[in-house]
């Protein structure tokens, strides 16, 4: 199993709503990620969890709260969010942080915010 | 700060052969990544280069030069699938291990 699934696939929230984006990986990689992306611009790393601990915040505003349960599985909570927070949100996973190993993408949520 | 820059557009005929540079400018260096993210799909790696020289996986192909802090992906036997979107990526010790998006590349293949 070589897959980053992501649930839900779309989302459209409202700037008062709390919702969740989930990420789930089983191959055994202990790195994770959310990035962030916007229609015809690269993905921007908001969060790397390594080991299941938060090791980089690209300074990503608190409205976005990046949790990980356990060494599957990701999550993003969103509260509160503006309407330029609309964009792809893709979780990846990589075997190690420290290792020079590709990274899965996940095929990400589409989160409109009205 | 760190900055990547990639040509914006590409445009060639199937069959043919396409090069796609990328150059960079990092404080500190570990690697350099290539991704292909087809329009509405996730990003796919390609290939990974850390040291000098060239990467070679079917009909694509990696090349670095650490020295002259530059890379490109080389395309060859050119598909109309392979009309994507090209990321160069360098990976980084800020905060242990970070990676970084380049501005991507969009490649046209025509018939």
């Amino acid at each position: 199993d070589t897959e980053v699934t992501q649930t839900p696939k779309h989302l459209v929230m409202g700037m008062t709503n709390k919702k969740s984006l989930k990420c789930e990986q089983h191959m055994g990689h202990r790195a994770m990620y959310w990035y962030k992306q916007k229609a015809k611009k690269p993905p921007e790393l908001m969060f790397v969890y390594s080991y299941e601990k938060l090791s980089i915040n690209e300074s990503v505003p608190s409205r976005f709260s990046p949790e990980c349960p356990n060494s599957s599985l990701l999550n993003l909570h969103l509260h509160a969010l503006q309407p330029e927070d609309s964009a792809l949100y893709l979780c990846a996973s990589s075997q190690d942080r420290n290792l020079n190993t590709e990274a899965f993408f996940g095929q990400g949520t589409r989160l409109t915010v009205v | 700060g760190q900055s990547l820059e990639q040509p914006s557009e590409v445009t060639a005929v199937e069959g043919a052969i396409v090069q796609i540079n990328c150059t960079y400018q990092t404080s500190g260096f570990y690697g350099l990544s290539w991704y292909q993210q087809h329009d509405g799909g996730a990003p796919t790696f390609l290939s990974y280069n850390a040291l000098d020289g060239l990467e070679e996986t079917g009909r694509f192909s990696s090349f670095l030069s650490r020295s002259d802090s530059y890379g490109y992906l080389l395309l060859q036997e050119l598909q109309m699938k392979d009309s994507a979107s090209y990321f160069c990526a360098v990976s980084i010790p800020t905060g242990g291990f970070k990676t970084i998006f380049g501005a991507g590349t969009r490649l046209f293949v025509k018939a």
